[in-house]
């Protein structure tokens, strides 16, 4: 069974960057779409975009991209997410899944929480 | 950009009471959409995939219709543990977005 686990929290400044991880167990890492989704405090689930793990194909939400960027290390099974510079308004809850146009997103990340303060 | 509308924001009920949460779609999507539970300080969890196939695990109260525009999903029986925020989402295409989210409260 597919897990994924992500880095811990992150308390950054306005302007600096910032790459956070999800880490992939299991046989299904290597051929999925890997989806980050942002939960602003208090509020709804944003779709930002996803990256094919087979060959680093992303696909982005047209909000966010150019903001950041998702790479994949095949080798370690490891999906990232990376700013440039951060905003306070990327003060949120990012989750790493697994998505498949049929079953949706049936596997979730515990969610990493970015905090963007000066 | 298919956009998502998700209907009611809120919802209160009572315990063995049946809910219905409906999202429509701005543009026909077939039966790609799924619903998902979200508890507080929790990653969501998939309930219902491609519109009407409970995901393994999930209770039978949950159930799942609709094609094209119009979807919804259905709570029978409501437990106490129901209380949650739901979502929908398309995988049609992408952005996969989301609805907006609907909070049902327990009385």
């Amino acid at each position: 069974e597919m897990q994924l686990v992500q880095s811990a929290a992150e308390v950054k400044k306005p302007g600096e960057s910032l790459r956070i991880s999800c880490k992939g167990s299991g046989h299904r890492f290597s051929t999925s779409w890997i989806t980050w989704v942002r939960q602003l405090p208090g509020k709804g689930l944003e779709w930002m975009g996803r990256i094919d793990t087979s060959d680093s194909v992303t696909q982005y939400s047209p909000s966010f991209e150019g903001h950041v960027r998702l790479l994949v290390d095949k080798s370690n099974t490891t999906a990232y997410m990376q700013w440039g510079s951060l905003k306070a308004s990327d003060t949120a809850m990012y989750f790493c899944a697994v998505e498949t146009l049929y079953y949706g997103v049936d596997v979730w990340g515990q969610g990493t929480t970015v905090i963007v303060s000066s | 950009d298919i956009q998502m509308t998700q209907f009611p924001p809120s919802l209160s009920a009572s315990v063995g009471d049946r809910v219905s949460i409906t999202c429509r779609a701005s543009q026909s999507i077939g039966t790609y959409l799924h619903w998902y539970q979200q508890k507080p300080g929790k990653a969501p969890k998939l309930l219902i995939y491609a519109s009407s196939n409970l995901q393994s695990g999930v209770p039978a109260r949950f159930s799942g219709s609709g094609s094209g525009t119009d979807f919804t999903l259905t709570i029978s029986n409501l437990q106490p543990e129901d209380c949650a925020t739901y979502y929908c989402q398309l995988t049609y295409t992408t952005p996969c977005s989301f609805g907006q989210g609907t909070k049902l409260e327990i009385k």
